[in-house]
C-alpha cells in the first residue's frame, strides 16, 4: 500500500493548457519535495515545502502544501513539450529518515 | 560541484549471480540512501547509511546489504538474484544533521536479471 496517492496516473494535455497534479495522504509529513524523472534518468528535485499550507513557485510551476501537511499539489501553468516527464511527489515524516514515493504521473504535453 | 554519480549505468547478470552497485554522494554530503524503482512505480526506500552504519532498512531481504566507506561513497550489494530484482537502483545524498530535507539522486543503476 502506498503512503502516497498521487493523481491522475496518466495527463495528456496540448501545449498551453494547465494541469494539476495531487498528492494525497492520511500520515502527517514533515517536509514534501516533488520531484520530475526523465525515462531511464533519476529524479531531479524541483522544491521542497515544509510548513503546512506553504506555496512555492518555480517559474510556470506552483507547488502548495497543505495546512494539515497531509496533502501537496502541484500545478503547471501554460504548459509546454519540454515539461513532459514523470512527476514525482515524496514525503519524510518526523523520525523517519526514509522518503516515501507516490506512483508518480506521466505528464505528456503534446505541441 | 560534482552531484551524486552512481556506476556502472546498466548491469545485466544470470539469476542466483551476485551484484555490487556503487555511489558517490554530492560534495558536502555525508549521507547515503538506496531505492529500488520498478518499471512505472515510484522509488522503494531500501536502506540509508550515515556515518558508515546503516541507520534505518526498508522492507527487503537480507538478500539486500549495503556498506559506506570513511569518504561517504557506498555500495549495495544483492545476492542470489531473482527475475524481480530487475530495476533502477538509485542512490540519494543528502547532509545528515541540520534542518535540510532535501534529498539528490543520481542517474541510477539499470539492472536486468536474466
Amino acid at each position: 500500500t502506498q503512503l502516497l496517492e498521487q493523481s491522475p496516473q496518466f495527463l495528456s494535455i496540448q501545449e498551453g493548457e494547465n494541469l494539476t497534479v495531487y498528492c494525497n495522504s492520511s500520515s502527517v509529513f514533515s517536509s514534501l519535495q516533488w520531484y520530475r524523472q526523465e525515462p531511464g534518468e533519476g529524479p531531479v528535485l524541483l522544491v521542497t515545502v515544509v510548513t503546512g499550507g506553504e506555496v512555492k513557485k518555480l517559474k510556470r510551476l506552483t507547488f502548495q502544501f497543505g495546512d494539515a501537511r497531509k496533502d501537496s499539489s502541484l500545478h503547471i501553468t501554460a504548459a509546454q513539450p519540454g515539461d513532459t516527464g514523470l512527476y514525482l511527489c515524496a514525503g519524510q515524516r518526523s523520525n523517519d529518515y526514509k522518503l516515501s514515493f507516490g506512483a508518480g504521473t506521466t505528464v505528456t504535453v503534446r505541441a | 560541484d560534482a552531484g551524486v554519480t552512481q556506476s556502472p549505468t546498466h548491469l545485466i547478470k544470470t539469476r542466483g549471480q551476485q551484484v555490487t552497485l556503487r555511489c558517490s554522494p554530492k560534495s558536502g554530503h555525508d549521507t547515503v540512501s538506496w531505492y529500488q524503482q520498478a518499471l512505472g512505480q515510484g522509488p522503494q526506500f531500501i536502506f540509508q547509511y550515515y556515518e558508515e552504519e546503516e541507520r534505518q532498512r526498508g522492507n527487503f531481504p537480507d538478500r539486500f546489504s549495503g556498506h559506506q566507506f570513511p569518504n561517504y561513497s557506498s555500495e549495495l550489494n544483492v545476492n542470489a538474484l531473482l527475475l524481480g530484482d530487475s530495476a533502477l537502483y538509485l542512490c540519494a545524498s543528502r547532509s545528515g544533521t541540520g534542518t535540510s530535507y532535501e534529498q539528490y539522486f543520481g542517474p541510477g543503476t539499470r539492472l536486468t536479471v536474466t
